[in-house]
């Protein structure tokens, strides 16, 4: 079974920096590309990063660019999404998903929060 | 970016009945469309993917149709388990893009 666990939401404050990860287990990681997708309380979705399985960076949508920063280490099965000068509007939970046919994403992780306030 | 548009934004239907969503993208986007699933405080979940194609575990009462712009995911025979929010998505250009989503209440 595949599992996604997403760690590291929290209420930061704005222009501080975060961290999130995600432990992937029951597929061999290695082998599929690695999405975070976020999502506003009551809101859409949206993508924000995506990285290949030999660590080539997709890309990021134009809201994060330059600010947040996808890694992967598939020795240990881990997806990192590296968050610097935050903003309100990067409140939302945010989501580790596992790439799949044609692009879709076909499995997801439970999500993390991540609150930014002062 | 590619803008999909889905509508309507929620609808209410009740049990047994069969009810159609419209998901449109502002410009061709062949077959690459994916529909997700999602309940209240839950992560979304793949229902279909490449437009047609049922992901695995997914109910026959669940079907789909289109290609290019235009697409609709259709739900016979509604079960409680059915009402939920349903986002399409396109994954024909980078970056992948999403619908604003169509709430289903009873």
């Amino acid at each position: 079974e595949v599992q996604l666990v997403e760690s590291g939401g929290a209420l930061a404050q704005p222009g501080g920096s975060l961290t999130l990860s995600c432990t992937a287990s029951g597929f061999t990681f290695e082998d599929y590309v690695m999405h975070w997708v976020r999502q506003v309380p009551g809101k859409g979705l949206e993508w924000v990063s995506g990285m290949t399985r030999d660590y080539a960076i997709i890309g990021s949508a134009e809201s994060v660019k330059g600010r947040f920063t996808i890694a992967r280490d598939n020795a240990k099965n881990s997806l990192s999404l590296y968050m610097d000068s935050l903003r309100d509007d990067d409140t939302a939970t945010y989501y580790c998903v596992k790439g799949g046919y044609g692009g879709c994403f076909d499995h997801w992780g439970q999500g993390t929060l991540v609150t930014i306030s002062s | 970016d590619i803008q999909m548009t889905q509508s309507p934004s929620s609808l209410s239907a009740s049990v047994g009945d069969r009810v159609t969503i419209t998901c449109r993208a502002n410009q061709s986007i062949n077959t690459y469309l994916n529909w997700y699933q999602q309940k209240p405080g839950k992560a979304p979940k793949l229902l279909i993917y490449a437009a047609h194609t049922l992901q695995s575990g997914v109910p026959s009462r669940f079907s789909c149709a289109g290609s290019g712009t235009d697409f609709t995911l259709t739900i016979n025979n509604l079960q409680p388990e059915d009402f939920a929010t349903y986002h399409c998505q396109q994954s024909y250009i980078r970056p992948p893009t999403f619908g604003q989503g169509t709430k289903l209440a009873i």
